[in-house]
């Protein structure tokens, strides 16, 4: 059964304060792993997509890597904005669900 | 450009009452599947479909009814709503099956008493 764990499950950080969130994952064959942003009272939004260990993705001030066994999530000099709930999902072989973590709940203070 | 559209945005039914939860998508995607998100248990999928006339089972199917007769619907149907169903309902679609790019709907939550 494929596992997806996330930490810390909440964060509070100083605008301008770098800081990485961690997926861990179990997952027999990864197809791929995924990141999202949920702000509150709305549906994710998906961030990236990572499909072999040394991958990496970045957008703005979100860079995302991948290992064999977990995936990191950097955030550089946060801004407010960035406040979110971050969404970690793997997909295994058969391509037909994701299987989601819990989140982190990321809070950027000015 | 709509994206996916779910209604209603909240619903307060009984114990035992049915219900069915819009979803609509604009997009052209094959691909449609219904979550819900409960606190501590993350996402779950209920049900998913590759396109029309095309519909399978999720990780917590029981109590849920679908059906897609055409690409952009994808109604939830609850049978006999019970309070363990209370929950964050999502529509996501995407392209095809294979890719996680999922679209998300800005979910229904569902309060049964």
């Amino acid at each position: 059964e494929d596992q997806v764990t996330q930490s810390p499950e909440a964060l509070r950080l100083q605008e301008g304060e770098s800081s990485s969130l961690n997926c861990s994952y179990t997952v027999s064959g990864l197809r791929g792993l995924f990141w999202y942003r949920q702000d509150p009272g709305k549906g994710p939004e998906f961030l990236f997509t990572l499909y072999s260990a040394g991958e990496e993705k970045e957008k703005e001030r979100l860079k995302a890597t991948l290992t064999k066994k977990e995936s990191f999530l950097h955030i550089t000099a946060p801004k407010p904005e960035d406040s979110a709930t971050y969404l970690c999902a793997v997909q295994g072989p058969s391509g037909s669900r994701l299987t989601f973590g819990e989140g982190t709940q990321l809070t950027v203070n000015p | 450009n709509a994206g996916v559209t779910q209604t209603p945005k909240f619903q307060v039914l009984k114990t035992g009452q049915s219900m069915t939860l819009q979803c609509a998508q604009d997009m052209n995607h094959e691909y449609m599947s219904w979550y819900r998100q409960d606190p501590g248990m993350g996402l779950r999928l209920i049900h998913y479909s590759v396109g029309a006339g095309i519909t399978d089972q999720g990780e917590v199917p029981n109590g849920y009814n679908v059906s897609r007769s055409t690409t952009e619907d994808f109604p939830l149907r609850l049978l006999s709503a019970a309070p363990s169903q209370t929950s964050v309902y999502f529509c996501a679609s995407s392209y095809q099956l294979h890719t996680g790019e999922l679209f998300f709907g800005e979910g229904s939550r569902l309060t049964v008493l």
